[in-house]
């Protein structure tokens, strides 16, 4: 079995300061990663994925993802968020064998204050 | 973006009506994916396929059957609606790893 956990229902910051959402993970083997958000009626948009190799991976609009293998985790980051970031987001795991669908945490919601 | 449709986008209906929510994408994508979204976030697998005439339950029991008779198309058909069907319903395919998603079905049934 495969899950993903993301503790935080929302994370709020000021627009300018760096942004953190966590992801954890709990898949037997090695993982597929992957991050997505969602806008308001909006279908989810693929941010990155981690397959191996470095485990800093860099995605769209700036973001960009930290792998670490010990700790299960995969949590998404941002230098510098801006009010346009605010959106739901959502980790996702997948084995590298078996089944190709992913398995989706519970979204985080991130308000990005002016 | 990604050339995934799905209509409608916005749909409610009364208890027992048959309905199809459709999904189409012209990527030729082999896998071609059911999400139900609950209202507050959270999205649960309750369909897939690998290919034409290949479907397989997911990991939410849902009510609903899926087909896969064309490469692009992935229609999802409640038989009978009921209050606890209301829900959004994203389709989403993929080639390889990255999955595509569509916009989504908002199903209110009355």
């Amino acid at each position: 079995a495969q899950s993903v956990a993301q503790p935080e229902d929302q994370v709020n910051v000021a627009e300018g300061n760096p942004l953190t959402v966590k992801c954890t993970y709990s898949v037997s083997g090695n993982p597929y990663l992957f991050w997505y958000v969602q806008y308001p009626n909006r279908g989810l948009q693929f941010l990155l994925k981690y397959i191996t190799g470095d485990n800093l991976v860099k995605g769209s609009y700036g973001f960009e993802a930290e792998f670490n293998k010990s700790q299960t985790s995969f949590h998404l980051k941002k230098p510098s968020a801006l009010v346009s970031d605010s959106a739901l987001y959502f980790c996702a795991v997948r084995r590298h064998t078996g089944r190709r669908a992913l398995t989706f945490g519970s979204g985080t919601r991130l308000q990005v204050q002016p | 973006e990604a050339d995934i449709y799905q209509t409608p986008r916005y749909l409610v209906i009364g208890t027992g009506k048959k309905i199809t929510l459709e999904c189409s994408q012209t990527m030729g994508h082999d896998k071609m994916y059911w999400y139900q979204q609950d209202p507050g976030m959270e999205l649960h697998l309750i369909h897939y396929s690998y290919g034409v005439n290949s479907t397989e339950k997911g990991d939410l029991s849902s009510e609903s059957t899926v087909s896969r008779i064309r490469t692009e198309h992935f229609p999802l058909t409640l038989e009978s609606a009921r209050p606890s069907h209301t829900s959004q319903y994203l389709c989403a395919s993929s080639l390889e790893l990255e999955q595509f998603f569509g916009p989504g079905t908002r199903l209110t049934v009355l």
